[in-house]
């Protein structure tokens, strides 16, 4: 069975700092793994995804994340936080091959202060 | 890139009463879709998996009486709450597969705010 667990489920940061947020994952083979950001009232839009190439993986709007299969972390960053970053994050794992379904972390809620 | 369109984003309906949510996929074929019911503050649960042309696959815990999945086609699906009641008001997204590898990506609509009263 696949889980990912989000460590914090609010995370506060300054305008300008780094951004982090946790994901671990449990998967019973070799992962895929997503994040995916949600505004309020709206669907997921997806920021990057690994998919086994390489392990630091870029997204849109400046973030990336690292895969690290001896912590099974898939940690999401980004050097320099903006207001329009705040929202709710999502960390997925799929176990791949075919339409597998995904599982969903019980996401992070981005908090920008001025 | 692939959109995939929800649709309404919002509806309110009187208890006792069906609700048809459409999820359609704009510019590529969908042969799977995945249905998904959020709470307020809380994660997407998947409800079902829906298959174009054959019977959809129902998460353990959700009704298949009470959400009609149907996949008539390869750019629809459409849930159907059925007699719905206040305890079915929530958030609820579609979603499809992008990509013709493993880990393609997943597409998701805008949302349905479903408000039973």
């Amino acid at each position: 069975a696949q889980s990912v667990t989000q460590l914090g489920s609010h995370v506060s940061v300054s305008e300008g700092a780094l951004v982090l947020l946790r994901c671990n994952y449990s998967s019973s083979v070799p992962p895929y793994l997503f994040w995916y950001v949600q505004y309020p009232n709206q669907g997921l839009q997806l920021l990057l995804k690994y998919t086994s190439a390489a392990t630091l993986v870029k997204g849109i709007n400046g973030f990336e994340a690292e895969f690290k299969k001896s912590e099974t972390s898939f940690h999401l960053t980004k050097p320099s936080a903006h207001m329009s970053d705040a929202a709710e994050y999502f960390c997925a794992v799929s176990e791949g091959g075919g339409y597998q379904k995904v599982t969903f972390g019980t996401g992070t809620k981005l908090q920008v202060i001025p | 890139g692939a959109v995939v369109s929800q649709h309404p984003s919002w509806v309110i309906c009187k208890s006792g009463t069906s609700v048809k949510i459409e999820c359609r996929s704009l510019d590529f074929q969908a042969t799977t879709m995945f249905w998904y019911r959020q709470f307020p503050k809380q994660s997407l649960m998947l409800m079902a998996t829906s298959n174009e042309g054959s019977k959809a696959t129902y998460e353990q815990g959700v009704e298949k009486d009470k959400f009609l999945i149907n996949h008539a086609s390869l750019t629809l699906s459409t849930l159907t709450v059925t007699s719905a009641h206040p305890e079915d008001s929530s958030f609820y997204i579609c979603s499809a597969r992008t990509g013709t590898h493993a880990g393609g990506g997943y597409t998701f609509g805008s949302g349905t705010r479903l408000t039973v009263v």
